[in-house]
């Protein structure tokens, strides 16, 4: 499974765009990039995925370059609800879905 | 997105018992559970991978006598860790996916397990 690589902490202010980007140098071809959020004493919450190009829900929008070497969570003008941690996996479609966390990036909104 | 519960959400046991942890998925069969373990200010670590009807498949490092894993329907999944000691003391997490391929997995809300 790729590692991944993301900044271990972000400050950001209550209506900003916040952009996580995570590098995975080795990702494989069959290999799709998923995204968690955590809040401390819960378990972690799906935000999106994606396999090449853009990817966009409701909650967040995902940028995946054409190489796929990185990949950058967006979101849009982020609230205090959304200070939590961020996890950026890299999943092997023929792994049976096992996950292996990172440390992920600890984002912080500051009113 | 799909629900996964665990139960209980909080124990606290004395050294030497064994404590049951359930996953359960709530609105989907999840052919394949995962067990994993937090400790404070840490990434998650994946204990062991579950499918139904079949044996749990251990991370290194992971002793597969001390946490039992039992996956036993579509919809549920048990961890026992047996013979509990104050160093197992942390938060555990399962999640649940059904399919193949590119499902997404879901997790539940962990359990805090405290052995005195």
């Amino acid at each position: 499974l790729a590692k991944t690589t993301q900044p271990i902490s972000m400050d950001s202010y209550e209506g900003q765009e916040v952009n996580i980007t995570c590098s995975h140098n080795n990702i494989a071809t069959n290999d799709y990039i998923t995204w968690y959020q955590q809040f401390p004493s819960q378990g972690p919450r799906f935000i999106i995925q994606g396999y090449k190009t853009k990817v966009t829900n409701e909650v967040a929008s995902l940028f995946i370059p054409a190489d796929r070497k990185s990949s950058t969570l967006s979101l849009p003008r982020v609230s205090l609800s959304d200070t939590a941690v961020y996890y950026c996996l890299v999943v092997g479609y023929n792994q049976g879905g096992k996950l292996i966390f990172g440390q992920g990036t600890e984002l912080s909104v500051k009113p | 997105g799909a629900v996964v519960s665990q139960h209980p959400s909080r124990v606290i046991c004395k050294s030497g018992t064994s404590v049951k942890i359930e996953c359960r998925s709530l609105d989907f069969q999840a052919t394949t559970m995962f067990w994993y373990r937090q400790f404070p200010k840490q990434s998650l670590m994946l204990m062991a991978t579950s499918n139904e009807g079949s044996k749990a498949t251990y991370e290194q490092g992971v002793e597969k006598d001390k946490f039992l894993i039992n996956h036993a329907s579509l919809t549920l999944s048990t961890l026992t860790v047996t013979s509990a000691h104050p160093e197992d003391s942390s938060f555990y997490i399962c999640s649940a996916r059904g399919g193949t391929g590119r499902e997404t997995q879901y997790f539940g809300p962990g359990t805090r397990l405290l052995v005195l």
